[in-house]
């Protein structure tokens, strides 16, 4: 059953473009995250949110700016894109820091 | 930071075998959860075990904290069964994070 839900699946876009993904769970969740998941499948945490707050900054390209306007959602949005952002970008939430995080189904990202 | 290796890098087997995987950490894991990525991509939580044994259906998850390792079991694999299996671990604190290993590939043939 479907609980976090992200969009678009997919995207194709030229370098220096900027893309908006969106995600959102429907678990009451009160933590958010963003992963990148790169060529060679390697997961890395990106940002967390906990109750709208930033709690977790890993060190991510200025470019990149997470978004969110309720506990429920969680955006990021990636300004004047590049090659190297090419990648699987993964959002999941948790009830609580350190309990267990649910997962979207990713959002694909092509830079050409 | 946190490193976590994961053994073996992929695995093949015929269906009804066992399958064993492992996990190795650095540093003390407050929490450590195993995930399964199918073939398309969706990541799928298993089992969250950062001490002791646990068990649901076919999968047993053995951790042993003091020695930084994790394990686990596929008992009577399936065709279906075949996908990635990641490890992740958080060291805990305000700053609260997960960090994947990079997963061993299964392989179950029919």
């Amino acid at each position: 059953e479907t609980a976090v839900f992200q969009t678009p699946n997919y995207h194709v876009t030229q370098v220096g473009n900027e893309v908006s993904f969106n995600c959102k769970q429907t678990l009451g969740h009160d933590t958010m995250y963003w992963y990148k998941q790169d060529s060679k499948k390697l997961l890395k945490i990106m940002f967390s949110y906990n109750n709208k707050q930033l709690i977790v900054n890993e060190t991510v390209p200025r470019r990149f700016s997470p978004q969110s306007s309720d506990k429920a959602h969680l955006n990021l949005r990636i300004k004047s894109v590049e090659p190297e952002d090419s990648a699987v970008y993964l959002c999941a939430s948790s009830y609580v820091d350190q309990d267990t995080q649910y997962f979207g189904p990713g959002t694909r990202l092509l830079v050409l | 930071g946190q490193q976590v290796q994961q053994s073996p890098s992929s695995l093949v087997l015929q269906e009804g075998e066992n399958a064993e995987l492992q996990c190795n950490f650095s540093s003390t894991a407050t929490q450590l959860q195993w995930f399964y990525q199918s073939p398309g991509g969706s990541l799928v939580s298993l089992l969250s075990n950062p001490s002791g044994t646990k068990h649901t259906g076919r999968l047993t998850s053995t951790t042993v904290t003091k020695e930084r390792r994790s394990s686990l079991h596929i008992s009577s694999s399936q065709t279906t069964d075949s996908g990635t299996y990641l490890c992740a671990i958080a060291s805990g604190g305000s700053n609260y994070k997960l960090t994947f290993g990079k997963g061993t590939l299964l392989t179950v043939t029919p």
